[in-house]
């Protein structure tokens, strides 16, 4: 079963629309730590985000903001008020202590934003 | 800021061909790592290493090996290229702990014909 399931492949939308990614895993552990990475055209894996499994509290960073739900196994990111320069791959990461610091990605969502 | 260079963005080989692609990393992390990134299956762990001389097999490691004789280089070497490894490269580094977020290269798109 895969571990982490990012269902949307592709999501089209407008600047200025809001947006979110779903994100739901999978997991035994009771430590373990979800990322979030932004992929623009030029290919570099950018770090967004790091949550562990012990905060539950939404994290809000300018337009981007991230929703942490034990209860459904999920951490959506969403993104307010979009922009061109957010179009790009997004992957979902899981990370967990029996499996030491070694990641497990979703299939990524690609995202565009049209002008 | 951290840093992680790969020796080249693009690359065409021919089947059968030895193939090494090149990580350097600057912030004197243990971890070291190779994915390798498809359309619709994300990124998949080759190989990682969380020392020098030291290498563990990720979930594909078959037709790749890799090399760490210094701590800031790890290398993925293919030892018979094939048209089935035509894809794109990442590697990253992290410090040892479970918590470290794991920082990326800018990754290597290999073509083998």
């Amino acid at each position: 079963a895969q571990k982490v399931t990012q269902a949307q492949t592709e999501i089209s939308v407008v600047e200025k629309e809001d947006v979110t990614l779903d994100c739901v895993y999978e997991t035994r552990d009771t430590t373990y730590y979800l990322f979030w990475y932004k992929q623009p055209p030029s290919g570099e894996l950018v770090f967004l985000i790091r949550r562990n499994s012990f905060d539950e509290q939404n994290e809000i960073s300018g337009r981007y903001s991230w929703n942490f739900q034990k209860s459904t196994s999920s951490f959506n990111f969403t993104i307010t008020a979009s922009q061109v320069v957010d179009s790009a791959v997004y992957f979902c990461a899981l990370s967990e202590e029996e499996y030491g610091n070694k990641l497990v990605f979703g299939a990524g969502t690609i995202l565009r934003v049209k002008s | 800021d951290v840093k992680v260079t790969q020796s080249s963005r693009y690359l065409v080989k021919r089947t059968g061909e030895k193939v090494f692609l090149e990580c350097v990393q600057d912030m004197d992390h243990e971890n070291m790592f190779w994915y390798r990134q498809d359309p619709g299956l994300g990124l998949r762990l080759i190989y990682f290493s969380y020392d020098v001389k030291m290498k563990e097999k990720g979930d594909i490691p078959e037709g790749y090996s890799v090399s760490r004789e210094k701590k800031e280089r790890f290398s993925l070497i293919l030892e018979s290229a094939s048209t089935n490894q035509t894809s794109m490269y990442l590697c990253a580094s992290s410090f040892r702990t479970i918590q470290e977020t794991q920082y990326f290269g800018p990754g290597t798109r290999l073509l083998v014909l």
